[in-house]
């Protein structure tokens, strides 16, 4: 049962360009949901989170928008660099300790 | 700071043997989280600890997983017998307090190979 679908499975995207990356989960008591990247050989880093009651949420080039009545969200990077070129996680939690469920991961890769 | 370090960060065991996984958290955190993640996928939850407290263990895959935490800091994950399928990455976070929210740390992960 997976409770986080993510898509897509790979991208590529030119340099300067915008990647979108989408989820979409099912439990409605979900209400953290976080984006991690990760690079080869290390562990996932948190780059940008939000809770349902934000429609969007920006960061730099990193946005996040939620859709929670279609329970979507998804991470747009602006301006892609190569240097962004990692796998992303969504993910989403509820309650108590933040315990933290994946999606499968998008590998980005941003060609100069 | 220093981050979330775990050891060895290579393992080749052959089937059957045990191996032992550590985790050094962030000082001062509370929170510890293990999680697997096969090549591939998404990292997968297997069990929380509150300081010394194993509060949540329903994501270990079985009875042969094993993990504690004694003194409420280094984190140990064992695998007794292990199996072609216990191969992944075994990552470790850690965070501040047990609050929902709260950004949890990586550490690089244990790459586990059961031949």
């Amino acid at each position: 049962q997976q409770q986080v679908k993510q898509s897509p499975q790979s991208l590529i995207v030119q340099k300067g360009g915008i990647s979108i990356i989408n989820c979409a989960y099912e439990n409605t008591a979900f209400d953290y949901f976080p984006w991690y990247q990760q690079f080869p050989g290390k562990g996932p880093a948190l780059l940008i989170a939000i809770r349902p009651d934000v429609s969007e949420k920006k960061e730099g080039r990193f946005t996040i928008s939620f859709n929670k009545s279609a329970k979507q969200f998804s991470l747009h990077i602006m301006d892609s660099q190569p240097g962004d070129s990692a796998t992303y996680f969504c993910a989403a939690s509820k309650g108590g300790y933040n315990k933290l469920i994946f999606g499968a991961g998008t590998r980005l890769a941003v060609h100069p | 700071g220093a981050g979330v370090s775990q050891s060895p960060r290579y393992k080749v065991a052959k089937r059957g043997q045990d191996v032992a996984l550590r985790c050094d958290p962030i000082s001062g955190h509370v929170s510890l989280f293990w999680y697997q993640q096969a090549l591939g996928q998404g990292p997968e939850f297997l069990t929380y600890f509150q300081n010394e407290a194993q509060l949540d263990k329903s994501g270990l895959p079985s009875d042969r997983f094993f993990a504690e935490r004694p003194e409420g800091s280094v984190s140990t994950l064992k695998i007794q017998r292990t199996q072609q399928e216990d191969s992944a990455v075994y990552l470790c976070a850690s965070s501040l307090a047990e609050a929902i929210r709260e950004t949890q740390y990586f550490g690089p992960g244990t790459r586990l190979l059961v031949l």
